[in-house]
């Protein structure tokens, strides 16, 4: 049973425009969520976090919003960049649990220019 | 960022031999994780360690083996490789607290 649910493989979105990448999990008890960015023979890079006591964190072009009651949380990128072109992951964690991360099966992006 | 190390970055080898996948990190972070991912797939946690001389086995069953003896160092061996051991092995490392954590480049590993 898969905890952290992204239901978009993929998302093509026009350079300059908002991308939004959307994340759905199960279990209420998650308390902080992350999302990495990762190219294709390489590792995540961390991007962004919230913890579950927030409903928004921005920094820079991404913002991460959570909406508890839903079990959703998404991820924009204003404006959007060809090299943000690549597979992007959220993860759940919960405390008490040696913050072992549960994630997505990632969405794919591509910036067209 | 955490500076965090994973050597080889690529590994070609025969079934039945016994490698060590090396995961270092100099960043003082007590806990440790290994992660694979198959391609298109989620990463799949398959050890982890709070500190020194601490490790458990994840979610996902592996038969590979971990051990903690530095801080800094937290390597991954497989006894006897087989094709189905064929994965990227994906290594990352967590401050206490929320513990973001921070990943490796990676180990592709293509048993023949």
């Amino acid at each position: 049973d898969q905890q952290v649910k992204q239901n978009s493989p993929s998302l093509s979105v026009q350079e300059g425009r908002i991308s939004i990448l959307n994340c759905d999990y199960t279990n209420s008890m998650f308390d902080y969520f992350l999302w990495y960015k990762k190219y294709p023979a390489e590792g995540p890079t961390f991007l962004i976090s919230i913890s579950s006591i927030k409903d928004k964190n921005e920094d820079g072009r991404f913002t991460v919003f959570l909406n508890k009651s839903a079990k959703h949380l998404s991820l924009h990128i204003v404006p959007s960049q060809p090299g943000d072109s690549a597979v992007y992951f959220c993860a759940a964690s919960l405390s008490g649990s040696a913050r072992q991360l549960t994630f997505g099966s990632g969405t794919q992006l591509t910036v067209l220019p | 960022e955490a500076d965090i190390y994973q050597t080889p970055r690529y590994l070609v080898i025969g079934t039945g031999k016994k490698i060590t996948l090396e995961c270092s990190q100099t960043m003082g972070h007590d806990k440790m994780y290994w992660y694979q991912q198959d391609p298109g797939m989620e990463l799949h946690l398959i050890h982890y360690s709070y500190g020194v001389n601490s490790t458990e086995k994840g979610d996902l069953s592996s038969e590979s083996t971990v051990s903690r003896i530095r801080t800094e160092h937290f390597p991954l061996t497989l006894e006897s490789a087989r094709p189905s051991h064929t994965s990227q092995y994906l290594c990352a490392s967590s401050r206490g607290g929320l513990g973001t954590q921070y990943f490796g480049p990676g180990t592709r590993l293509l048993v023949l």
